[in-house]
C-alpha cells in the first residue's frame, strides 16, 4: 500500500476554496486515490475517488497530475459544516483501508 | 441513499462482560468490515469478512473478538470479555464487488465504554 503524506491541519474561512494536497510518491500503476471525510464521533464518509486527471462530483473535485505522485482535493466555497478531518488513501484492491492522521480542516466564520 | 446502520449508538459495559455490536450493511454489498477508533487516534482496521468467512484480520482482532453474519442482513462483532482498553468507537463498513475501487461505506459507529 502506498504511503501518503498530507498536512496535519489547515484553516480556512467560509466561502473560500480549500485545496488539500496529498503526496503518494510510491503509488503503483493500479492504485486508486480515494478521499474520505470524518466528522467528530462519526464514521468516515467517502467523498471522491480518481485514477488520473480530474474527477468532479457534487461535493468536491480531485486533481491528479500525470505522474500521479500527488493529488489535490478541492472543496469549493467551504462552509462551517465542512470542518472535519480529511483522509487521503491510496490502494488497488479490496481489503482493509489504512487511515493516517488525515488533515484537520477548520473553517471559521 | 442506502446506508450502513449500527446499533446501539452507545454501549456501556462492565469490564469482563460480553458485548455484541450490530450492523446492517448496505443490502447488495458483499464485503464487510469492522474498524475501531480510540478517542483522539487513527481509525484502525479490525477484520474483513467475505463469503461467510474472515478474509483478513489485524493483530488487534485476537481471540476475544469474533464476527458473525447470523442471517442475510446483520453483521455482528462480539467481544467476549471486555477490557478497559476496548473503549472506542467501533465502525462497521461494507463495499460491493468492485474490488479495485473498494469504496467502503461506513456506519455512524457504536461508542463502547468499558467501566
Amino acid at each position: 500500500l502506498a504511503k501518503t503524506t498530507q498536512p496535519i491541519s489547515m484553516d480556512s474561512y467560509e466561502g473560500q476554496e480549500v485545496n488539500i494536497t496529498c503526496s503518494h510518491n510510491n503509488i503503483a500503476t493500479n492504485d486508486y486515490i480515494t478521499w474520505y471525510q470524518q466528522f467528530p464521533s462519526q464514521g468516515p464518509r467517502f467523498i471522491i475517488q480518481g485514477y488520473k486527471t480530474k474527477v468532479t462530483n457534487e461535493v468536491a473535485s480531485l486533481f491528479i497530475p500525470a505522474d500521479r505522485k500527488s493529488s489535490t482535493l478541492s472543496l469549493p466555497r467551504v462552509s462551517l459544516s465542512d470542518t472535519a478531518v480529511y483522509y487521503c488513501l491510496v490502494y488497488n484492491q479490496g481489503g482493509k483501508l489504512i487511515f493516517g492522521q488525515g488533515t484537520e480542516l477548520s473553517v471559521k466564520p | 441513499e442506502p446506508e450502513v446502520t449500527q446499533t446501539p449508538s452507545h454501549q456501556v459495559t462492565q469490564m469482563g462482560q460480553e458485548v455484541i455490536l450490530r450492523c446492517v450493511p448496505i443490502s447488495n454489498h458483499l464485503y464487510f468490515y469492522w474498524y475501531r477508533q480510540i478517542l483522539g487516534q487513527k481509525v484502525e482496521f479490525l477484520v474483513s469478512f467475505y463469503n461467510n468467512e474472515i478474509s483478513e484480520k489485524s493483530e488487534i482482532f485476537d481471540d476475544q473478538f469474533s464476527v458473525e453474519r447470523p442471517d442475510g442482513s446483520n453483521f455482528t462483532l462480539k467481544i467476549r470479555s471486555t477490557k478497559l482498553e476496548d473503549s472506542a468507537m467501533y465502525f462497521c463498513a461494507s463495499s460491493d464487488d468492485r474490488v479495485e475501487e473498494n469504496i467502503q461505506y461506513f456506519g455512524a459507529g457504536t461508542r463502547l465504554s468499558v467501566l
